[in-house]
C-alpha cells in the first residue's frame, strides 16, 4: 500500500531559527496537503499543492511540491513559539478513489 | 458557522463493550472521513463516504469495527466489543468534494478520544 514517511520525527529549535521538514511518497500523487496540529487539538488545513515543482508561501511558511509529484517540503522562516505543533503531509494517489493518506508527522517544539 | 461535531469527547469503556462515536459533517459537504490516532500507527483512514455511500472501508481495522451515515448529516462509527488496543482518539472530517483525484479541504472535528480498560 501507500506510505507517506515524514523527517525528522522531532526537532527541536530556539525561537528565529528556521525548521524545514521532508515528506516522501512511495508512489506519484495527484495532490499533497499539508496539516497543523497543536498539541491536544486537531489536524488544521494548511495548504493543497496540485502542480508538479509548484511553491506555494504563506507569510513564513513555504511549501513545495517535487517535480516528480512523490515529495514535498515545508519550511518555515524565523520560528516562533506560535509554530509548536505536529506537521503532517498528506497525500493522494494518482488514479485512486479519495484516500488522502496521511505522513507520519513531524513534532515542532520551538523555544525562547 | 458550526464545524465538524463529534460527539462523545472522551470515552472510557470496559473491554468488551459496544462503543459508539458519532458525527455531524458541516452542512453541505459530501464527504466525509473517519480517521484514528495513535502514538504507534499515526493518522490511519477507518472508512470514507461519499454522499452517505460508504466508497472505501478497506481502512476498517476488523469486523468489530462498522461505520453508517444513514443521511447527509450524521454518522456513526461503532466498535463492538471493544479491546484495549482499540485506545485512540478518533476524528471524523468533512469536506466540499469527492472525486476521485482530490478531495479538497479536509476540515476536522476536535475528536473522540477512547480509552477501553
Amino acid at each position: 500500500g501507500q506510505q507517506v514517511m515524514q523527517i525528522p520525527q522531532y526537532q527541536h529549535v530556539q525561537e528565529g531559527e528556521d525548521f524545514t521538514t521532508y515528506c516522501n511518497s512511495s508512489t506519484t500523487l495527484s495532490n499533497i496537503q499539508w496539516y497543523k496540529q497543536r498539541p491536544g487539538g486537531h489536524p488544521v488545513f494548511l495548504i493543497q499543492l496540485v502542480k508538479s515543482g509548484e511553491v506555494k508561501k504563506q507569510k513564513r511558511l513555504t511549501f513545495q511540491f517535487g517535480e516528480a509529484k512523490k515529495n514535498s517540503s515545508l519550511h518555515i522562516t524565523a520560528t516562533q513559539t506560535t509554530d509548536v505543533g505536529t506537521y503532517f503531509c498528506a497525500g493522494q494517489r494518482t488514479g485512486t478513489a479519495s484516500k488522502l493518506t496521511f505522513g507520519t508527522g513531524t513534532r515542532l517544539q520551538v523555544t525562547l | 458557522d458550526a464545524g465538524v461535531i463529534q460527539s462523545p469527547r472522551h470515552e472510557v469503556t470496559e473491554m468488551g463493550q459496544e462503543v459508539t462515536l458519532r458525527c455531524k459533517p458541516i452542512s453541505g459537504h459530501n464527504s466525509l472521513f473517519w480517521y484514528r490516532q495513535t502514538m504507534m500507527r499515526g493518522l490511519e483512514l477507518l472508512i470514507y463516504f461519499n454522499n452517505n455511500v460508504p466508497i472505501d472501508d478497506s481502512g476498517m481495522p476488523e469486523d468489530r469495527f462498522s461505520a453508517k451515515m444513514p443521511n447527509a448529516s450524521f454518522s456513526t462509527l461503532k466498535i463492538q466489543p471493544s479491546e484495549p488496543r482499540d485506545s485512540a482518539v478518533y476524528f471524523c472530517a468533512s469536506s466540499t468534494r469527492g472525486d476521485s483525484y482530490n478531495t479538497g479541504e479536509l476540515f476536522f472535528g476536535e475528536g473522540s478520544r477512547l480509552t477501553v480498560l
